[in-house]
Order: structure tokens, then sequence, then C-alpha cells
């Protein structure tokens, strides 16, 4: 499969509690994206990396949440001090830069329940 | 602040009928993207449309983009079972590309 990679897909922790997600995006593709969907809703930018370096954070993140994207392959969206309200599925997509069309690929997703 | 609303937010429709799906946004953009979303997974993409005036077609479902009224369209044409699911509608948000969603519609179809 050569599609966006995320993992894990379900995680479920205790409030106050770190957690690390994954991303691996198209192999090819530079850009990557962080988003946020809660029920009923569209996602919402979370971030953005243009290889390794971050250019775009949205001001829903807050000093708890980083994002890294060493050596601009994977990328990681850890969240520190869990919170209910951070309870939503957190997408990653990747582009190709200098494509006219900039199209966005989703991975599957990472649905985090906090309790 | 760029802004999208989709209408309706839910739309329940008969096989064999017709529908559209409407996509407004507040302020220019360079792309608009139609996505669509089953439950509980991820986005497939649907359409890009780049210029005004842009259409495109796949199967049973057709967007427009009319730049001018920055209003995009998503046209269902006789409907079946299988194209039940959420679909969003999603602007180029400026310099990064990132995307901003509206609110999505979920289509139900019924036999």
């Amino acid at each position: 499969d050569t599609g966006v990679s995320q993992n894990p897909r379900h995680k479920i922790t205790k409030r106050g509690q770190n957690v690390t997600f994954r991303c691996d995006p198209i192999s090819e593709h530079n850009r990557l994206y962080w988003y946020r969907q809660t029920l009923g809703q569209g996602p919402e930018f979370l971030t953005y990396f243009q290889n390794e370096a971050q250019l775009e954070k949205s001001r829903l993140l807050s000093d708890r949440f980083s994002a890294e994207r060493p050596k601009g392959s994977f990328s990681t969206l850890e969240i520190q001090r869990t919170e209910q309200g951070d309870s939503a599925m957190y997408l990653c997509a990747s582009s190709l830069g200098g494509s006219v069309y900039n199209e966005q690929f989703f991975g599957p997703g990472t649905r985090l329940t906090v309790l | 602040e760029l802004k999208v609303e989709q209408n309706p937010l839910f739309l329940s429709m008969q096989e064999g009928k017709n529908y559209t799906i409407y996509c407004n946004y507040s302020t220019t953009s360079d792309r608009l993207y139609w996505y669509r979303q089953d439950p509980g997974k991820s986005l497939e993409s649907l359409f890009v449309l780049l210029s005004n005036g842009a259409v495109k077609q796949e199967g049973r479902l057709m967007a427009s983009l009319d730049t001018k009224a920055r209003l995009s369209t998503l046209h269902i044409t006789a409907a079946v079972h299988d194209l039940s699911a959420t679909y969003f509608c999603a602007v180029d948000g400026g310099a990064t590309n990132k995307l901003i969603f509206g609110t999505g519609t979920l289509l139900a179809v019924q036999p």
C-alpha cells in the first residue's frame, strides 16, 4: 500500500496521560498536514510541514500539542496532559509541492478517546 | 477569515432522484475540493476545481465552480444507495494550501 498510513488507528487513554501519533506520508510528497475532526464536523487544520520545517500552526494547537517531522519523512503529533476535549479523529494528509492541484491525500486517521 | 458553508447539512433522497449540494465560501481562493467520507473512515478525494466555470464529472457525480459567486455545487444524478456518505467541500486556505472544510452534507439514499 503506497498511501498515507497512520498509527495507531485507535487510542484510548486516561486524562492527563501523554499520547503520540505517527503519520507516514506518500513517499515522494514533501508537504504534510495534520487535521482534527470531531463528530459531525469537518476536519480542522492543525499544522503544516514542508519537508522538515513546520511552517504553520493553527491557534487550535495549544502548548500541549507538539509536532515534528524529522528528516522530512514521517511525522509525529504528541499531546501532553490529555484532556477530554482532545477526543477526536486526528487525520494526516500529504501532497506534492509544485503541483497545480496540490491534492491532499488523507490517511485512515487515529481516533483518540480520552476517558 | 475564510469560511466555508455547505447546505443542506442532511439530505435524504430516494434512489433514482437528482439533487444538488451547495458550497459557499467567503473569500477568494485558488482551488476548491470535494471529498467523500464513509462512516468511521478517512476522506476520499473526488474532485479538484481550479478555475471559474470548471466542471468535472465522475459517474453520477458532477462538480462545478463559480469563482465570482464563490459557489461550488455537487450534483447527484439518479442516486444509488452506494452514494450514501458524508460529502465535504474544502477551499485552499492560502500560502500553505491548508484546507478549510465545510461542515459536510450527510447524504442518505433510500431504496
